[in-house]
């Protein structure tokens, strides 16, 4: 999997729109980026997966620039319930092997 | 349809005792992963099933630790003699194996170990 970098907080509030950027340098030509969200004492839930441009489903958009070497998670009008912690993951269809990092722990504030 | 199920949620145990976590993935999914979350860490992968072939044994800590899937569904991770440094959060999770879509896992909702 190739290494990302993500903020390790963001404060925001119910209403508002959260952009988080993830930074994959290394990225391959195979990677696919997905992002899983997780709220305290759950599993991580899948929420989007994209490879280039974007990508967009119920739950949020994904931007990919022409160089793949970052991607922005955006959550259009964040609810309370949208604080989780969101994780960033590089790595094509073999890698398995998932490895998270402390991840983005965005907090909704009314 | 049912998500992944692991039980218990939460375990107590005295160091020096045998735990036993179960995994019941999801209906079809022949992928099974193991993890572990240690407090305020990321994700750690311990083993990892895919039907029929050698599990993938490679981030399992030590020799305490050991996992079985049976039948190709329910899975069972075995940690001997506890030790405290084992108490963490034990995620399971299950994924189609469906090449060439990018693999998504579904995890489960975690069995909490505690150690004293």
């Amino acid at each position: 999997l190739a290494k990302t970098t993500q903020p390790i907080s963001m404060d925001s509030y119910e209403g508002q729109e959260v952009n988080i950027t993830c930074s994959h340098n290394n990225i391959a030509t195979n990677d696919y980026i997905t992002w899983y969200q997780q709220f305290p004492s759950q599993g991580p839930r899948f929420i989007i997966q994209g490879y280039k441009t974007k990508v967009t489903n119920e739950v949020a958009s994904l931007f990919i620039p022409a160089d793949r070497k970052s991607s922005t998670l955006s959550l259009p009008r964040v609810s309370l319930s949208d604080t989780a912690v969101y994780y960033c993951l590089v790595g094509d269809e073999d890698d398995y092997k998932l490895s998270f990092g402390a991840g983005t722990t965005v907090t909704v504030r009314a | 349809g049912a998500g992944v199920s692991q039980s218990p949620s939460n375990k107590v145990t005295e160091k020096g005792k045998d735990v036993e976590l179960r995994c019941d993935p999801i209906s079809g999914h022949t992928a099974l992963y193991w993890y572990r979350q240690s407090l305020g860490q990321g994700l750690e992968f311990l083993i990892y099933f895919q039907g029929n072939s050698a599990p993938d044994k490679s981030g399992l800590p030590s020799d305490r630790f050991s996992a079985e899937r049976t039948g190709g569904s329910v899975s069972t991770l075995t940690i001997q003699r506890t030790q405290q440094e084992d108490s963490a959060v034990y995620l399971c999770a299950s994924s189609l194996w469906d090449r060439g879509s990018g693999e998504t896992q579904y995890f489960g909702p975690g069995t909490r170990l505690l150690v004293l």
